[in-house]
């Protein structure tokens, strides 16, 4: 079936601080590649997004690239600053007659000053 | 901004009531859907709508009844709701386009079932 697995949290770090947040999928076809962030009372914001094989999604020092080979969107950023800390979600689309949008579980992120 | 507007943005309903839900865009985007979203838990997929007419059932509960009146607007009709049907009901658009598309989502609904 068609899933998105992402490490668990809370992942708490120092402000500047470097991040990764992994992210596995299974897909069939060829799915589109997302992260979304929703912080605290608020809906969910498009992050970055990555539409095939190798291509690199960037966003506010955010990045994460498509790997195919290895099924994986990994979210980085150098340097997180407190106004990062959010709950992040991976997540994949797909056209199955109907377009949908499956989500990994999210993950909560804490930036400490 | 978000483009995808919802209201209310809180809900209080008891069990025997019937209210709605309201979602509108001007995006022009032709696909709409409705999430819902339990505390700490990821939005899960509750209908679509692609062209004004429903074309993804989760197999939502017939308590639930969505309606798209036109290519702008989205209703989420809610009649003998359970407490635990309260939850953060979000509303997204897209382009319904062969290729994959972002979704863009509102900022939510809080639904409260007493």
């Amino acid at each position: 079936g068609n899933s998105v697995t992402q490490m668990e949290g809370p992942v708490t770090l120092s402000e500047e601080a470097f991040l990764t947040i992994n992210c596995t999928y299974t897909a069939t076809g060829y799915p589109s590649l997302f992260w979304y962030v929703q912080y605290p009372g608020e809906g969910l914001q498009l992050l970055l997004k990555a539409t095939k094989a190798d291509d690199k999604g960037s966003n506010k020092g955010f990045e994460a690239t498509y790997r195919k080979e290895t099924t994986s969107f990994h979210l980085e950023k150098g340097s997180v600053q407190v106004s990062d800390s959010a709950v992040y979600f991976c997540a994949l689309g797909l056209n199955t007659g109907g377009f949908k949008t499956i989500f990994g579980a999210g993950t909560r992120l804490f930036v400490k000053a | 901004d978000t483009e995808v507007t919802q209201t209310p943005k809180h809900l209080v309903m008891g069990m025997t009531n019937k209210k709605s839900l309201k979602c509108e865009q001007h995006m022009g985007h032709r696909a709409m859907y409705w999430y819902k979203q339990k505390a700490k838990k990821p939005p899960e997929l509750m209908f679509v709508y692609s062209y004004e007419k429903l074309s993804i059932n989760e197999s939502v509960p017939s308590r639930f009844s969505p309606e798209c009146p036109n290519s702008s607007l989205l209703n989420l009709h809610l009649h003998a709701l359970q407490p635990e049907d309260s939850a953060l009901y979000l509303c997204a658009s897209s382009q319904p386009t062969r290729e994959i598309n972002t979704i863009y989502f509102g900022e939510g609904s809080w639904l409260t079932v007493v």
